[in-house]
């Protein structure tokens, strides 16, 4: 099974600065037909999950421009450019490239300092 | 808008079943994968099961083969997870997902086994 690592696993951030979350998969997540399926999710407090970005970079519908993926092979990034006191939650990433099974990191907590 | 409405979590001592069920609506269910996700209390998320559109492939994760069924109805835009010899590992809340890529979360089934 592909374990999926983030880091940190807590992060607080002051309103209006950038966080950054990592994510490393313990093989490449590059598929044979070239896509990489890496996805990440918002948690708020007492809220199901939200997808926010998929394949790496491409942002949901909805989703604010200030968040945005980048990354290849294992190592992945979710950016906030200036958080917001409604980032405030936890957030995942996900693997389906080498399913079954899918998998998660351990989620990261983001805070308001 | 899609909507996932999970339903059938509850209290079950251990070694109970429970049968868990998610009405899909505004999409074609038939046509897409369906997936379970469970989150312990506190916890991160875990992948369950998932289903392809014509229920003629599954897959579950190591630690509930054998005891939960993933099956769906399409003439009723309906998921289910069918939950046997339930352990109190199992406690968690359960989500229904549109896809295996997650766009679409249903607000969640809290199931706890506890004698």
């Amino acid at each position: 099974d592909v374990v999926m690592t983030q880091s940190p696993l807590s992060l607080p951030v002051t309103l209006g600065q950038p966080a950054s979350i990592s994510c490393r998969s313990s093989q490449s997540l590059v598929y044979s037909d070239g896509n990489t399926y890496l996805n990440w999710f918002q948690q708020r407090p007492g809220q199901s999950p939200r997808r926010l970005i998929y394949k790496v970079s491409n942002r949901d519908s909805g989703v604010p421009d200030r968040f945005s993926g980048s990354g290849s092979g294992t190592d992945f990034t979710l950016k906030i450019s200036r958080v917001e006191a409604e980032d405030v939650g936890v957030y995942y990433c996900m693997q389906t490239t080498h399913w079954p099974p899918i998998t998660f990191g351990q989620g990261t907590r983001l805070e308001i300092k | 808008e899609v909507q996932l409405v999970e339903s059938g979590g509850g209290l079950v001592q251990p070694g109970g079943s429970l049968r868990l069920s998610c009405a899909a609506s505004d999409f074609t269910f038939s046509t897409y994968w369906m997936t379970w996700v469970r989150q312990a209390p506190g916890k991160g998320l875990e992948w369950v099961a998932d289903i392809k559109p014509d229920g003629s492939e599954k897959y579950y994760v190591d630690s509930v083969k054998g005891r939960f069924t993933i099956s769906r109805d399409n003439a009723k835009n309906s998921l289910y997870l069918q939950m046997h010899s339930l352990r109190a590992e199992d406690t968690a809340v359960y989500y229904c997902v549109r896809g295996q890529w997650g766009d679409y979360w249903g607000q969640g089934t809290l199931v706890t086994v506890s004698s």
